[in-house]
């Protein structure tokens, strides 16, 4: 079966330090691989997706950047931290138009 | 923007009786899902909608789309205590376009 990993569960980083939050499938190939990122009470914000390796789209221009190295991994960097990237995000995949999202178990993060 | 829009925010309701929570969206799309988010925890998809369907059922779960409304409802029947959680909706539009999720409603069942 297919399964989808993130981690670190919570993460606190202080402003102006790096970012790196990883996300690995498995149990399928060539997923759609997305980034959310979800305020608190708040509903899920895009940030980055990819339809295939090296192929990153990216929805919000900030501070985060996205990278696809193998097909089944999806890494969310940062050089920079700010207090506004604090956030509950959310990784997913889907097989593309018509299916539904498998959706990780979220990283907790405050930036402080 | 397509995003979907829930309505009620937050819905309180005793153990046994029926949720409904409404959805609406502002352009056209192909399909309309919808997710469950307990507190804390990753979202867990309930529901596919197809543009060219009007309902759908999965168990207790009932979704009706009506397209020329732009609005989609999801019925929890015969609720529990372990339905409380947050309920998204989320569309997608032309092409391969990555869903798009409203803020949800909070919906609390009470024993």
């Amino acid at each position: 079966s297919q399964t989808i990993h993130q981690w670190p569960a919570t993460l606190v980083q202080p402003v102006g330090s790096p970012l790196s939050l990883e996300c690995t499938v498995e149990g399928t190939s060539n997923p759609n691989l997305y980034w959310y990122r979800q305020a608190a009470g708040r509903g899920l914000q895009l940030l980055f997706y990819s339809v295939g390796i090296g192929q990153i789209s990216s929805e919000v221009p900030q501070n985060l950047s996205a990278s696809r190295p193998q097909d089944r991994q999806f890494i969310l960097s940062s050089k920079k931290l700010l207090l506004s990237d604090s956030g509950f995000y959310l990784c997913a995949f889907s097989y593309g138009v018509g299916y539904g999202y498998t959706f990780g178990s979220g990283t907790r993060l405050t930036v402080v | 923007s397509q995003q979907g829009e829930e309505d009620p925010q937050a819905l309180s309701i005793q153990e046994g009786e029926n949720a409904t929570m409404n959805c609406s969206y502002k352009t056209s799309i192909n399909n309309l899902q919808w997710y469950r988010q307990n507190s804390g925890r990753g979202l867990v998809h309930l529901i596919l909608i197809r543009s060219n369907e009007r309902e759908k059922h999965s168990g207790r779960l009932r979704v009706t789309l009506d397209t020329s409304k732009k609005s989609s409802s999801l019925l929890i029947t015969a609720s529990r205590a372990a339905d409380t959680a947050s309920y998204f909706c989320a569309t997608d539009g032309p092409g391969n376009t990555p869903l798009v999720f409203g803020k949800g409603t909070r919906l609390s069942v009470i024993a």
